[in-house]
């Protein structure tokens, strides 16, 4: 089936430590996205990227870092400038049609400062 | 700029009609969304209406969009245990790749 997997579903990480999330879709979507989710916030979102080898940040990249080498993985990096790092993180990708723009999403990782 | 506003929680009791509202700011928005988030998971589309239709109805869901007043809502009639999620409201952007989300209202179903 294709869709979109993100791993791990829970990450535990240490001040001061970095740590990679995995996105990974086999939809052949050319965009993908990184937002995070805090309660009563909604999505906000990290990184985009629309095409491999480029990317965008988005309205809170301060503290994440992303790579887009190939179309199918778009990892986030939450290094140990990220101050505040707990929180829900969910991977999506889009596609435009002729009728509409519609996008999809991972499970997500709840990642946890330990 | 481009916002999507809704509020945090509603609560109904099972069996009744629930109905989640919106409002947006982009009058050139061309479509409009309802996604569903259930309980540690990622959000799924519920349903999405284009701009120049008022109503669209897919069995118990129903959008209702005001143009006028750049109001959504989504009515769910006789809600269900099942329901209990998150619903996110969304318009398109000016980018081709680009979804402006509201904050997501929290369904909470009563016995």
């Amino acid at each position: 089936d294709g869709g979109i997997t993100q791993s791990p579903k829970y990450l535990f990480r240490k001040e001061g430590q970095n740590v990679t999330l995995s996105c990974e879709q086999n939809l052949n979507h050319d965009a993908m996205y990184w937002y995070r989710q805090d309660p009563g916030q909604g999505l906000r979102l990290i990184y985009y990227s629309q095409i491999v080898n480029d990317f965008q940040k988005g309205d809170i990249a301060e503290g994440y870092s992303v790579s887009r080498e190939k179309k199918e993985s778009f990892p986030l990096t939450v290094t140990s400038a990220q101050k505040n790092p707990t929180a829900f993180y969910l991977c999506a990708s889009m596609v435009r049609r002729a009728l509409n723009t519609e996008a999809f999403f991972g499970q997500g990782t709840r990642l946890t400062v330990v | 700029g481009e916002d999507v506003e809704q509020s945090l929680f509603l609560s109904v009791r099972e069996g009744d009609s629930s109905v989640i509202n919106c409002t947006y700011t982009d009058s050139s928005s061309t479509y409009l969304y309802w996604y569903k988030q259930e309980p540690g998971a990622g959000l799924q589309l519920l349903t999405y209406i284009f701009s120049n239709m008022d109503m669209k109805q897919d069995q118990r869901l129903t959008v209702l969009l005001n143009k006028k007043d750049k109001h959504l809502s989504l009515r769910i009639a006789d809600t269900q245990t099942g329901d209990s999620a998150i619903y996110f409201c969304a318009e398109k952007g000016d980018s081709n790749y680009q979804l402006i989300w509201g904050a997501g209202t929290k369904l909470i179903i009563k016995p």
